[in-house]
């Protein structure tokens, strides 16, 4: 069994640019979720998705940046015309919701850098 | 925005010794849970209490919940060098709807255990 993975691990970009990042979430989890971490504070809720359909978005998600889940498996999360502001830890988690319970499994994150 | 504050910002002990830290928050909850990061990576699960739980204990950790208060704690008994981590509460919020998958981060508690 593999945990959540997230491609690439490191993104150093320049500003204007457009970025990608992929999530595999753990396999037969319904629901996918996108936190946003910068520098010394806890992550920050971007947006989720239950099977392919994306249920929450935060107002933190400007309109640069989009998620898609294809086929309620794998996601992207895609910035584009990156700012300096958007250097963060962009983290993926996944979850199987049932009962109440949602216990969220994270992977090891992308760390974007905006130059 | 950040719903927790954790408490204190960082804490430094000697191994063996037990370590404590509170967390707070502000709105009505289904359950609470505590994460643990290492640096630069991802989060890891370490418990969850539900709303009409007390208390929960996991090997050497306990948490407490007192939902009149809004508050809980960790406490880590006979630390370990290897315990040397950030460590965030996150809240899932009471009732359904879209939000019910969203967790809200504290901004974490820096432990810090010396050989």
């Amino acid at each position: 069994d593999t945990g959540v993975s997230q491609d690439p691990r490191h993104k150093i970009t320049k500003r204007g640019q457009n970025v990608t990042f992929r999530c595999d979430p753990i396999s037969e989890h319904n629901r996918l979720y996108w936190y946003r971490q910068t520098l010394g504070q806890g992550p920050e809720f971007l947006t989720y998705f239950q099977n392919e359909a994306q249920l929450e978005k935060s107002r933190l998600l400007s309109d640069r940046f989009s998620a898609e889940r294809p086929k309620g498996s794998f996601s992207t999360l895609e910035i584009q015309r990156t700012e300096q502001g958007d250097s963060a830890m962009y983290l993926c988690a996944s979850s199987f919701a049932a009962g109440g319970v949602d216990t969220q499994y994270f992977g090891p994150g992308t760390r974007l850098t905006v130059l | 925005s950040q719903q927790g504050e954790e408490d204190p910002q960082a804490l430094s002990i000697q191994e063996g010794e037990n370590a404590t830290m509170n967390c707070s928050y502000k709105t009505s909850i289904n359950n609470l849970q505590w994460y643990r990061q290492n640096s630069g990576r991802g989060l890891v699960h370490l418990i969850l209490i539900r709303s009409n739980e007390r208390e929960k204990h996991s090997g050497r950790l306990r948490v407490t919940l007192d939902t009149s208060k809004k508050s809980s704690s960790l406490l880590i008994t006979a630390s370990r060098a290897a315990d040397t981590a950030s460590y965030f509460c996150a809240t899932l919020p009471k009732g359904g709807g879209t939000s019910y998958g969203k967790l809200t981060f504290g901004q974490g508690t820096i432990l810090t255990v010396h050989p």
